[in-house]
């Protein structure tokens, strides 16, 4: 099946500062790709959904000045966890859906720690 | 608001056993249902339905979508304790463009 990258896979940072997380289509071209959060135990939950040039759609209590979301290619998007505080640690996942298609691939997912 | 619920939430069964998982939904522009299987990391992609009654199959796992009573099943036949994970189910609507995710179905395949 198609491959979605992901990176970091983990990644530690200290409060305040900004991490940037890496989403590439491997081997297709994605329109759109999606940016979840996952909490332990819980489902994913949509942050939001970017199209490739244009600027990303943010659901509801989303702070997208937090939460930078970049798709500048058909095959990369990164989101940008800016001024991290240790409540922003979670399990990030990325998935691109398969240009002309529906189906939807993921990413292996990022765990950030704000210490 | 676009809302999928998947019964049970969890899950135990003995190694051999048959499992049925549900999901139902309500959404606005229906334009398919996927089932993940979520181990440790990231989901993988089990299956994606569109239309109704025509039975999607994977080796021991199964699965069938009906759009009239808005719900779908995922099968899984003699279970394994690889099989444990959390099986996600979520539907891709046309108007907003996005994946709605069930709460999920944590399966645990004991011995």
């Amino acid at each position: 099946g198609a491959v979605v990258s992901q990176h970091p896979s983990r990644v530690i940072c200290k409060s305040g500062t900004s991490v940037k997380i890496e989403c590439r289509s491997l081997d297709f071209q994605a329109t759109t790709m999606f940016w979840y959060r996952q909490f332990p135990k819980q489902s994913l939950m949509l942050m939001a959904t970017s199209n490739e040039g244009s600027k990303a759609t943010y659901e509801q209590g989303v702070e997208k000045d937090k939460f930078l979301i970049n798709h500048a290619s058909l095959t990369l998007s990164t989101l940008t966890v800016t001024s991290a505080h240790p409540e922003d640690s979670s399990f990030y996942i990325c998935s691109a859906r398969l240009r002309g298609g529906n189906t939807i691939y993921f990413g292996e997912g990022s765990w950030l720690t704000v210490v | 608001e676009d809302k999928v619920v998947q019964s049970p939430l969890s899950l135990v069964v003995h190694e051999g056993d048959t499992v049925t998982l549900n999901c139902s939904y309500e959404v606005t522009n229906f334009r398919s249902l996927l089932w993940y299987k979520q181990e440790k990391k990231a989901p993988t992609f089990l299956f994606m339905l569109t239309s109704s009654g025509i039975e999607k199959k994977s080796g021991r796992l199964s699965s069938i979508l009906d759009k009239k009573e808005l719900f779908s099943i995922l099968n899984i036949t003699a279970t394994q304790t690889g099989d444990s994970a959390v099986y996600l189910c979520a539907v891709y609507t046309g108007t907003a463009s996005k994946l709605t995710f069930g709460t999920g179905t944590r399966l645990q395949v004991t011995l």
